[in-house]
């Protein structure tokens, strides 16, 4: 059974504060992805990495830098977090060249 | 920008009947289309995708393309309260950067 995980279900962080989302999946897929979902603005890409260490940006990589170091493990990174970036985030993988099947249960993050 | 245009919703309709949901995109390179259903408070699950024009089914389901006009529906026949779900149109040009729509909320009334 393919298991995507997110480090965190719920998290409350500080104006300023840099903070750390991290994707662990289980099944040796290529690819992983970060996307934001918000009322109305549905989900958005942010990064998405296709092999160790390669990364590319998706639509919205403003704010936001990522990390892959193993294979199995895509990080997020929050520099600087600011209440804008309040939102759901979701971690996706997927083999290269298959469908994005496989989502985290996701991190909702406030920023206060 | 590449975009996918859903309405909101939400869409109701009662127990049985079929329901019609639709999506539109802006990207005539787009070669895959995909739906995922998102229950509240879950992540999406992807329950059908479609790379041809014309109709794709799969059980109660039916995926129906329209490369010209551009537009990809998703038919639920005899809809059930268990279908009640926010329903996400995804196109990509290939399976890396998909781009979603905002998803359309369906209530199916007992």
């Amino acid at each position: 059974d393919v298991k995507v995980t997110q480090s965190s279900r719920y998290l409350v962080k500080r104006t300023g504060e840099k903070v750390f989302l991290e994707c662990v999946q289980d099944m040796d897929h290529e690819n992983m992805f970060w996307y934001r979902q918000d009322p109305g603005l549905g989900l958005r890409l942010i990064y998405f990495s296709y092999d160790v260490k390669m990364k590319e940006k998706g639509d919205i990589p403003e704010g936001y830098s990522v990390s892959r170091e193993k294979k199995e493990r895509f990080s997020l990174i929050l520099e600087s977090a600011s209440t804008n970036q309040t939102s759901m985030y979701l971690c996706a993988s997927s083999f290269s060249g298959q469908v994005t099947r496989y989502f985290g249960p996701g991190t909702r993050l406030l920023v206060l | 920008q590449k975009e996918v245009e859903q309405n909101s919703g939400p869409l109701s309709v009662p127990e049985g009947a079929i329901a019609s949901l639709n999506c539109t995109y802006s990207d005539r390179g787009s070669q895959s289309f995909f739906w995922y259903r998102q229950y509240s408070g879950k992540s999406p699950e992807l329950i059908m995708f479609i790379y041809s024009n014309g109709d794709k089914e799969d059980g109660r389901f039916t995926a129906q393309l329209n490369k010209a006009s551009q537009y990809v529906s998703l038919l639920i026949r005899d809809s059930q309260p268990s279908d009640s779900a926010t329903y996400l149109c995804a196109v990509s040009g290939g399976y890396q950067k998909v781009t979603f729509g905002i998803g359309t909320k369906l209530q199916v009334i007992p």
